[in-house]
């Protein structure tokens, strides 16, 4: 239980075009879902939470209107990153937890982006 | 500023010994500890938690937590060549969870 599935896995996209990303929560509903970043042999940094029904909340240093967060539905929270340039290649990943469950949050599989 | 400190390594143990990872955390009011495992190019799995004083088991893996030295460790018994990796400590403060810098394992055969 408390799967989270995120797609894509991989995208190369033009510098300057759109990427969305998706994060399911499959067997739970996820109120709260967590995005981060990580960069090549670095630890993974929280970019921002996203809450079901209302505006995501940022880390400072993460420009909102570059990544954009919508979580429409308690299963589905999306991260669209707008006029991408190379530097915002990474590995992006998102996770949930589920109510009730003490092993804490449950990792999507990552989204290697590149931008060419 | 919450934070979580891990020594980076690389820790390099021959197959079979004991390793031993180590992480503090600043903020006394953390509620639950974990530890996940990254390989290169994938997203952290979960390896065990720990909320008490103490240590708790599980196959191979211990977690030892003291609270009172806001220090919480992993131990590895037996350790593979399938145990390299990158192990991340998180703390979880309220709805938020803090991660270290990760230290990386290399058990060498």
């Amino acid at each position: 239980g408390a799967v989270v599935s995120q797609h894509p896995s991989w995208v190369i996209c033009k510098s300057g075009t759109s990427v969305k990303i998706e994060c399911r929560s499959l067997d739970f509903q996820a109120t709260t879902m967590f995005w981060y970043r990580q960069f090549p042999k670095q630890s993974l940094m929280l970019m921002a939470t996203s809450n079901e029904g209302s505006k995501a909340t940022y880390e400072q240093g993460v420009e909102k209107d570059k990544f954009l967060i919508n979580h429409a539905s308690l299963t589905l929270s999306t991260l669209t990153v707008t006029s991408a340039h190379p530097e915002d290649s990474s590995f992006y990943i998102c996770s949930a937890r589920a109510a009730g469950r003490e092993e804490g949050y449950t990792f999507g599989s990552g989204t290697r982006l590149t931008v060419v | 500023q919450k934070e979580v400190e891990q020594n980076s390594g690389p820790l390099s143990v021959p197959e079979g010994a004991i390793a031993s990872l180590n992480c503090t955390y600043s903020d006394r009011g953390s509620q639950s500890f974990f530890w996940y495992r990254q390989y290169s190019g994938k997203s952290p799995e979960l390896i065990m938690f720990i909320y008490s004083n103490g240590d708790k088991e599980d196959g191979r893996f211990t977690a030892q937590l003291n609270k009172a030295s806001q220090y919480v460790s992993l131990l590895i018994r037996d350790s593979q060549p399938s145990d390299s990796a990158t192990y991340l400590c998180a703390v979880n403060f309220g709805n938020q969870f803090y991660f270290g810098t990760g230290t990386s394992l290399t058990v060498i055969p």
